[in-house]
């Protein structure tokens, strides 16, 4: 079935580090990716999401890129700050019109001033 | 604030217990989908509702039960409970089945 793979945590940079969260997964047909971020004692937001391939999401200086060939999702931010430290999820909702979202285990992001 | 309304925030009960968990979808969304976020399983998807009809289901337990009603609040009804039921239970909503969702806050239930 379908299924994502994410690294690791907890990462820990210093402020104004560079990102990168990986994300690969597993589907059949052509999912649509997302990445939610859940801060601390708060629920799931969505952060960004791209729906086919080589279609690249960006908020809030987070980006991501859909690659097919590779079938990966990797979360990537230039600089981070002390307020993006958070757990982020990665997710896939496949080709079927439910819309059900299988998350990866989540990567817990801190962020030392 | 996603507009997704989670009742209780936190729930502590015992073993053998029923507890009924409560979502108030974003106002006209039809679809609301329930998820459980445990620190062994991760987020895993339980059941999806549309417009009162059940969508999909996930590994969601026989002693688990949902529905949604007519005015689209849904309910996720838990029984027999078990130390390993507790988790923090997640509802989402979209417009429809394929669509971005928006999730609550969550409730939290301790089983002890």
């Amino acid at each position: 079935g379908d299924s994502v793979t994410q690294m690791e945590g907890p990462v820990t940079l210093s402020e104004e580090a560079f990102l990168t969260i990986n994300c690969t997964y597993t589907a059949t047909g052509y999912p649509s990716l997302f990445w939610y971020v859940q801060y601390p004692g708060e629920g799931l937001q969505l952060l960004l999401k791209a729906t086919k391939a080589d279609d690249k999401g960006s908020n809030k200086g987070f980006e991501a890129t859909y690659r097919k060939e590779t079938t990966s999702f990797h979360l990537e931010k230039g600089s981070v700050q002390v307020s993006d430290s958070a757990v982020y999820f990665c997710a896939l909702s496949g080709s079927s019109n439910t819309g059900k979202l299988i998350f990866g285990q989540g990567t817990t992001l801190q962020v030392k001033p | 604030d996603s507009g997704v309304t989670q009742t209780p925030k936190h729930l502590i009960t015992a073993t053998g217990q029923r507890v009924t968990l409560r979502c108030s979808p974003r106002s006209g969304d039809l679809s609301v989908y329930w998820y459980q976020q445990s620190l062994d399983q991760g987020l895993q998807f339980l059941i999806q509702y549309y417009n009162g009809e059940e969508r999909a289901k996930g590994n969601i337990l026989e002693r688990f039960s949902a529905q949604q009603f007519p005015d689209l609040h849904s309910e996720l009804n838990l029984s027999s409970l078990e130390l390993g039921d507790s988790a923090l239970y997640f509802c989402a909503s979209s417009v429809a089945g394929g669509n971005i969702q928006y999730f609550g806050a969550g409730t939290r239930l301790s089983v002890l």
